[in-house]
């Protein structure tokens, strides 16, 4: 099935900083890719996704660029805030969903 | 709305013991799936539906059962239980994709964290 590698595993920016997580794909026919917050003890919240005939795609201060030909997608987190601190999940859709082992981010104000 | 629902929040089992979790959704969402998720780790697909009387495995099927009776639940079944099933288990819930292939947009229940000793 598809493996999903997502980089780094922690990640500490102090506030008012770009933070960028990483991942890969191995399955060329996935196309979808969500990217999930979860905070403590509490179930992953959707915050952007990108589908794969799209590179780019933003939403405030969170953008998701997709690079299909090398199979890898980024979260680009700018202007950070102690409330981004949790930990993020990237994930891909092929013919099911493959999570990544998540980046637990913490942002120092 | 309330969305995704799971209960219980936590429970412990005995080895060997049966036990099932329940979810529910009230989005009127087709796709519901069943998930694992370990310390450190991603999340692990266990079961999926993508409607009332369908099911299917995902990633880890083994040593779990589902059913879909209506669209509103999907009841998770651990038959006998083991220490490797300890774990936090997630429900979601989505609707059909835009082109119809596999559910889009997921929407995920507060988890229930099992304990197997």
């Amino acid at each position: 099935g598809e493996n999903v590698e997502q980089h780094p595993s922690t990640l500490s920016v102090q506030e008012g900083d770009s933070a960028v997580i990483k991942c890969t794909y191995s399955d060329s026919a996935s196309n979808y890719f969500p990217w999930y917050k979860q905070e403590l003890g509490k179930g992953p919240q959707l915050i952007i996704d990108i589908r794969s005939n799209v590179g780019e795609k933003k939403d405030q201060r969170i953008a998701v660029t997709l690079n299909k030909t090398a199979k890898h997608f980024s979260l680009h987190i700018t202007e950070t805030q102690p409330e981004d601190s949790a930990v993020y999940f990237c994930a891909s859709r092929g013919n099911q969903f493959y999570f990544g082992t998540g980046t637990s981010l913490t942002v120092i104000p | 709305n309330a969305g995704v629902t799971q209960t219980p929040k936590f429970r412990i089992l005995k080895i060997g013991q049966s036990m099932t979790l329940q979810c529910a959704q009230d989005m009127n969402h087709n796709y519901m799936y069943w998930y694992r998720q370990d310390p450190g780790m991603g999340l692990k697909l266990i079961y999926y539906s993508v409607g009332a009387g369908i099911t299917d495995k995902g990633e880890v099927p083994n040593g779990y059962n589902v059913s879909r009776s209506t669209t509103e639940d999907f009841p998770l079944r651990l038959e006998l239980a083991a220490p490797s099933q300890t774990s936090v288990y997630f429900c979601a819930s989505s609707p059909w994709d835009r082109d119809g292939s596999f559910g889009e947009t997921q929407y995920f229940g507060p988890g229930t964290r099992l304990l197997v000793l």
